[in-house]
């Protein structure tokens, strides 16, 4: 049992570039979550999704895309990235009313 | 929605001491409440939990309380120790959705040996 595993675990992306970060879960977790944490910071909701073909944005959304097309994954897509996208990124999975599980993170530099 | 505040934001204590943090919230709709410990460059892990029908729940040198009508949440430390040096993160379920977390801001907690 893996738990929450997140690739690539750390990327530098010229501004403008894309990338896809994946995240996996083989909990059978329905909900799954991306935050974003800035240095000496909270944790930011990017997106959220309560189940397979569900998403919803959270607090910080912009310039971010997910989909959920299978229960397990829920990858974040980052378009045309920018110097504010510079985070470390978590994923995390949970049951309905249960703590979520973190994923160990992918540091992102976009230069 | 939710709004979670949580004091203090650092907190130094000597080894063997107790720890106190405090969180209240907003939304009486609020049912579930974890505590996540962060560890420099590691990810959040989730220590203890607590639901809105106990106020009390323990586990080992960890407690953490729910104090309902005032709508605040505590977590208690006992006997420090140089471990449990971390950022501690208090949760709450945002307005009822069971499922969407609102975090605090955190407490950076030093343990001095």
């Amino acid at each position: 049992n893996a738990g929450v595993t997140q690739t690539p675990k750390f990327r530098i992306l010229k501004i403008g570039q894309s990338m896809t970060l994946q995240c996996t879960q083989d909990m059978n977790h329905n909900y799954m979550y991306w935050y974003r944490q800035d240095p000496g910071m909270g944790l930011k909701l990017i997106y959220y999704s309560v189940g397979a073909g569900i998403t919803d944005k959270g607090e910080v959304p912009n310039g971010y895309n997910v989909s959920r097309s299978t229960t397990e994954d829920f990858p974040l897509r980052l378009e045309l990235a920018a110097p504010s996208q510079t985070s470390v990124y978590f994923c995390a999975s949970s049951y309905h009313l249960q703590g979520q599980y973190f994923g160990p993170g992918t540091r992102l530099t976009v230069t | 929605g939710e709004n979670v505040e949580q004091h203090p934001s650092t907190l130094s204590v000597q080894e063997g001491d107790s720890a106190v943090i405090k969180c209240t919230y907003s939304d009486s709709a609020s049912n579930y409440f974890p505590w996540y410990k962060q560890e420099l460059g590691k990810r959040p892990q989730l220590i203890i939990d607590i639901r809105s029908n106990v106020g009390e729940k323990k586990d080992q040198r960890i407690a953490v309380t729910l104090n309902k009508t005032a709508k605040h949440f505590s977590l208690h430390i006992t006997e420090t120790q140089p471990e449990d040096s971390a950022v501690y993160f208090c949760a709450a379920f945002e307005g009822g959705s069971n499922y969407k977390l609102t975090f605090g801001k955190g407490t950076l907690l030093t343990v001095n040996p």
